[in-house]
């Protein structure tokens, strides 16, 4: 089971803005760890889209940024495109599992 | 081009055993930690186990600890886990993926991924 929270879906026209949020606790995010984001397209293996709580990797659009405070993240996507349409999921390091965790998963919606 | 290619995934009786493959490419291997992580049918993300460069520390998921073991050999960039009393619940896509972090980094990250290998529990 997930000790990272993300809402099920989220949905938005082609040109806004949507958010995802991610929250955790005191022994993960909360604790100061880092958190990244991945997109998966459909049937495909998961891409790194964000690292350390708000850096882009090489290649990755600028319309996609993240944020962290206290326990919680969120993934922004401005400018929302029809090749969004993914599922996103967050992952930091818990320490009580003394492992890494994932959230729980978020559809993106492109109407 | 950072590749990595898994195979070994199939049908397998619950309590049977499984040994899946990681061919690495494109990068020195033996610098990188190195992970598997699963997803099950219509599920999100696991982090199963991952491994340091030498091999000398390995860590696992609590629901796979006694059960599976991760290793690797650095002369053939691979990396391998041997699944055994594999159960229903252990049916997923396994993704090999390589461990990142930067000089900030307070939390390893996951920056490049195979295609993944199905597993299927079933009798």
């Amino acid at each position: 089971q997930s000790v990272l929270t993300q809402p099920p879906s989220v949905s938005g026209a082609p040109g806004q803005r949507v958010t995802i949020s991610c929250t955790g606790s005191s022994s993960n995010i909360g604790a100061g760890y880092d958190v990244h984001w991945y997109q998966q397209l459909p049937g495909t293996a998961p891409k790194l889209l964000i690292y350390d709580n708000n850096n882009r990797p090489s290649g990755v659009p600028d319309r996609f940024s993240g944020s962290k405070s206290g326990t919680s993240a969120s993934l922004a996507i401005t400018g929302l495109q029809a090749e969004d349409e993914a599922d996103y999921y967050c992952q930091s390091y818990d320490s009580s599992l003394s492992g890494y965790v994932f959230g729980t998963g978020t559809k993106v919606t492109v109407l | 081009e950072v590749q990595l290619v898994e195979s070994g995934g199939g049908l397998v009786q619950p309590g049977g055993s499984l040994r899946l493959s990681c061919a690495a490419s494109g990068f020195t291997f033996s610098s990188y930690w190195m992970s598997w992580v699963r997803q099950a049918p219509g599920k999100g993300l696991e982090w199963v186990a991952n491994i340091k460069q030498d091999g000398s520390e390995k860590y696992y998921v609590d629901s796979v600890k006694g059960r599976f073991t991760i290793s690797r050999d650095n002369a053939k960039n691979s990396l391998y886990l041997q699944m055994s009393s594999l159960r229903a619940e252990d049916t997923a896509v396994y993704f090999c993926a390589r461990v990142a972090a930067t000089a900030t980094t307070f939390a390893p990250f996951f920056d490049y991924w195979g295609q993944g290998t199905l597993v299927t529990v079933s009798s």
